[in-house]
């Protein structure tokens, strides 16, 4: 089955306790990205990768680290987490960086920082 | 800056009437526009793809509008039924170069038996 998948998908965790979430895509998607979802302020992309070992900042990069060594896999990693990046995090992906090619989305990941 | 704007305000409809959406952009004039739907907690759900030059798009009960003048996609569900409930976002293509689409920050649709 074609699919996203993201881990964990929850997750609670302290202040300065570094993490990472990962991603994984099993369609030979070229580009892949990560959102965070947080009320009222829709989707914004954090990350994204136009393919293997080509990556860049989206809108919202402060505090968060991305790399694509395989062409499947996008971690996204959290070095010194903080309260204000508790959020619900999307990985998606994406045939081609073309804004004709629909984008695929992981569940989700509900990320928690006390 | 590029702006998108879909109606914050959740839209409350009867089962078996027309459901229309609005999605408005400002300052740039994208080449296509994409609709997704999504459930509460999931992941957005790729819905239609609609170009610059296609006024109209359709989709079994989905109809989609693009009027590149009035800058406006608007998102139709004809004869609603609850299952439809979901919030429907709008994404048109990136501005300045960027061609990943960037979205809007939803409508919520309520359909009521």
């Amino acid at each position: 089955e074609a699919q996203v998948t993201q881990n964990p998908r929850y997750l609670i965790t302290v202040t300065g306790k570094k993490l990472t979430v990962t991603c994984s895509q099993n369609m030979n998607h070229e580009y892949m990205s990560w959102y965070r979802q947080d009320p009222g302020l829709g989707l914004r992309q954090i990350y994204y990768s136009m393919n293997v070992e080509v990556t860049d900042k989206g809108d919202v990069p402060e505090g968060y680290k991305v790399s694509r060594k395989e062409k499947r896999n996008f971690p996204l990693i959290l070095e010194s987490p903080s309260p204000n990046q508790t959020s619900l995090y999307f990985c998606a992906s994406s045939l081609r960086t073309d804004p004709t090619y629909e984008q695929y989305f992981g569940p989700g990941t509900r990320l928690t920082v006390t | 800056s590029q702006k998108i704007e879909q109606n914050s305000e959740a839209l409350n409809i009867q089962e078996g009437k027309t459901a229309t959406l609005t999605c408005n952009y400002t300052n740039y004039s994208p080449a296509y526009l994409q609709w997704y739907r999504q459930d509460p907690g999931r992941g957005p759900v790729f819905l239609l793809l609609i170009r610059e030059n296609e006024k109209e798009k359709r989709k079994e009960r989905l109809k989609v509008t693009f009027d590149t003048t009035l800058k406006q996609s608007l998102f139709h569900i004809t004869a609603s039924q609850p299952a439809d409930s979901a919030t429907y976002l709008c994404a048109p293509e990136g501005s300045g170069g960027s061609y990943i689409p960037t979205f809007g920050r939803g409508t919520s649709l309520i359909v009521h038996p």
